[in-house]
């Protein structure tokens, strides 16, 4: 069965402290990781997509790495818009979910 | 327009209610999704549309959930009977091409609230 995990489950960082969020995945036939940002009472909004291992991506302070096993999220030097949830979710046959990495940047 | 649209964006039912979850894809998107989202959880997948038929309803939670697509564009999510542990948010997402394709970003709206009281 197709798994995704994601952690920390909560992640609290000083404004400037970099640090990276983990997905590790269980799927067959992946086509596709995909990384969104979700901000309370909003909809995902898409960040990245990933198809494999090996590829990167970036946006502004956010890279997102991609292995055969898992996905990081590195923030470089956050700031405090960079609090949210940051889901991970892989593509087979549909589209599944971890259960999010909760993101408090302090100023 | 120029994003998903979901209406309405918070709804309260008393148990036992029937409600309508509308949802307005991106124009031209052929896939669209319907996910649930309990608090603090991420989206679990409910059902999946490719135009108007609907290929995938394995996600739908009991029989009182039917979703419909008539005519490829707007979608409705109907829950019948509502229970306590309907509460949630309802997402609605949309992409351009079909699900086993690649580069098939998907696009999210903001949900719709259902509270059962």
């Amino acid at each position: 069965e197709d798994q995704v995990t994601q952690s920390p489950e909560a992640l609290r960082l000083q404004e400037g402290e970099s640090s990276s969020l983990n997905c590790s995945y269980t799927v067959s036939g992946l086509r596709g990781l995909f990384w969104y940002r979700q901000d309370p009472g909003k909809g995902p909004e898409f960040l990245f997509t990933l198809y494999s291992a090996g590829e990167e991506k970036e946006k502004e302070r956010l890279k997102a790495t991609l292995t055969k096993k898992e996905s990081f999220l590195h923030i470089t030097a956050p700031k405090p818009e960079d609090s949210a949830t940051y889901l991970c979710a892989v593509r087979a046959n549909d589209m599944r979910f971890g259960a999010g990495t909760r993101l408090t940047v302090k100023p | 327009g120029a994003g998903v649209s979901q209406s309405p964006r918070y709804k309260v039912a008393k148990r036992g209610q029937d409600v309508a979850l509308r949802c307005d894809p991106i124009s031209g998107h052929v896939s669209l999704f319907w996910y649930q989202q309990a608090l603090g959880q991420g989206p679990e997948f409910l059902t999946y549309f490719q135009n108007e038929a609907q290929l995938d309803k394995s996600g739908l939670p009991s029989d009182r959930f039917f979703a419909e697509r008539p005519e490829g564009s707007v979608s409705t999510l109907k829950i019948q009977r509502t229970q306590q542990e309907d509460s949630a948010v309802y997402l609605c997402a949309s992409s351009l091409a079909s699900v086993t394709g690649s580069g098939n970003t998907i696009y999210f709206g903001e949900g719709s609230w259902l509270t059962v009281v």
